[in-house]
C-alpha cells in the first residue's frame, strides 16, 4: 500500500530541546494529520492541517502542511518527559482512508 | 467522553483457535478501521468499513475477517491464529467524508503461541 516516508525512526533527547521531524511522499495528499501515541494507549489526534503552506500550533507543537503538499513536518519546543511516546504522521488524499508514516520514538533525558 | 472501546487490552491465544477482537464506538460514526500495528512497521489497515454490513479490504487482509452487523460494532476475527499474527491490533472510526481524523482505541495486544 502506499506510504508515508516518516523521519527520524527514534530520537534521544534532552529535557528543554526542540524536536523536528518530517514526512514526505511521492504523492499529493490534501489533509495531513500528526497523532502521538503514549506508552499502552491508541494514537491521540494533535494537529490536522487542510492547506497547502498552513502552519498550526496547539501548545509547544507546530506543525506545517508542505506547499509541494507531499510533505508536512512537526516541531515540539522545549520538550518535557511527557512527550515521550511514538509519533505518527497521516495523510488524507481523497474519500475516508488515511495514510500513516511508520512511527517517530522519541524519548527524552530527564 | 467519546470513545472507541476496545474489549480486550490483552489476549494470549494458541495456534489455530478462531480468534474475535471486539471494538464499539459510541459517537455514531460510519467509518471503523482495523489497524495492526508492529514495530518499524507503523500502522497497516488490515479492513475498513464505510457502512453497516459493508467491509473493504486494506493492505494486509489474509488471514483476517470482520463483521460489521451493527453501526457501532466492528469485529475482527483471525480464522485460524498463527504466530505471525501476534501483534498490537488498533481499531478507529471516523465520521463519513470528516475533515477530522480517526478516533482509535486503546489497543489489544495479541499473544499467539
Amino acid at each position: 500500500g502506499q506510504q508515508l516516508n516518516q523521519s527520524p525512526q527514534s530520537m534521544f533527547i534532552q529535557e528543554g530541546e526542540d524536536v523536528s521531524m518530517n514526512c514526505t511522499s511521492s504523492s499529493i495528499f490534501n489533509t495531513w494529520l500528526w497523532y502521538k501515541q503514549d506508552p499502552g494507549e491508541g494514537p491521540v489526534l494533535l494537529i490536522a492541517l487542510y492547506k497547502a503552506g498552513e502552519l498550526t500550533s496547539n501548545g509547544r507543537l507546530t506543525a506545517q502542511f508542505g506547499i509541494t503538499r507531499k510533505d508536512s513536518f512537526l516541531n515540539i519546543s522545549a520538550s518535557i518527559p511527557s512527550d515521550v511516546g511514538i509519533y505518527f504522521c497521516a495523510g488524507r488524499r481523497d474519500g475516508n482512508k488515511l495514510v500513516f508514516g511508520a512511527g517517530t520514538i522519541l524519548r527524552v533525558k530527564s | 467522553d467519546v470513545k472507541v472501546t476496545q474489549s480486550s487490552r490483552y489476549l494470549v491465544k494458541r495456534t489455530g483457535e478462531k480468534v474475535f477482537l471486539e471494538c464499539v464506538q459510541d459517537m455514531d460514526h460510519e467509518n471503523m478501521f482495523w489497524y495492526r500495528q508492529d514495530p518499524g512497521l507503523g500502522l497497516r489497515l488490515i479492513y475498513f468499513s464505510y457502512d453497516v454490513k459493508m467491509k473493504e479490504k486494506g493492505d494486509i487482509p489474509e488471514g483476517y475477517s470482520v463483521s460489521r452487523e451493527k453501526k457501532e460494532r466492528f469485529s475482527l476475527i483471525l480464522e485460524s491464529a498463527s504466530t505471525n499474527q501476534t501483534s498490537m491490533y488498533l481499531c478507529a472510526s471516523s465520521q463519513d467524508r470528516g475533515l477530522g481524523g480517526y478516533t482509535f482505541g486503546s489497543g489489544t495486544r495479541l499473544t499467539v503461541v
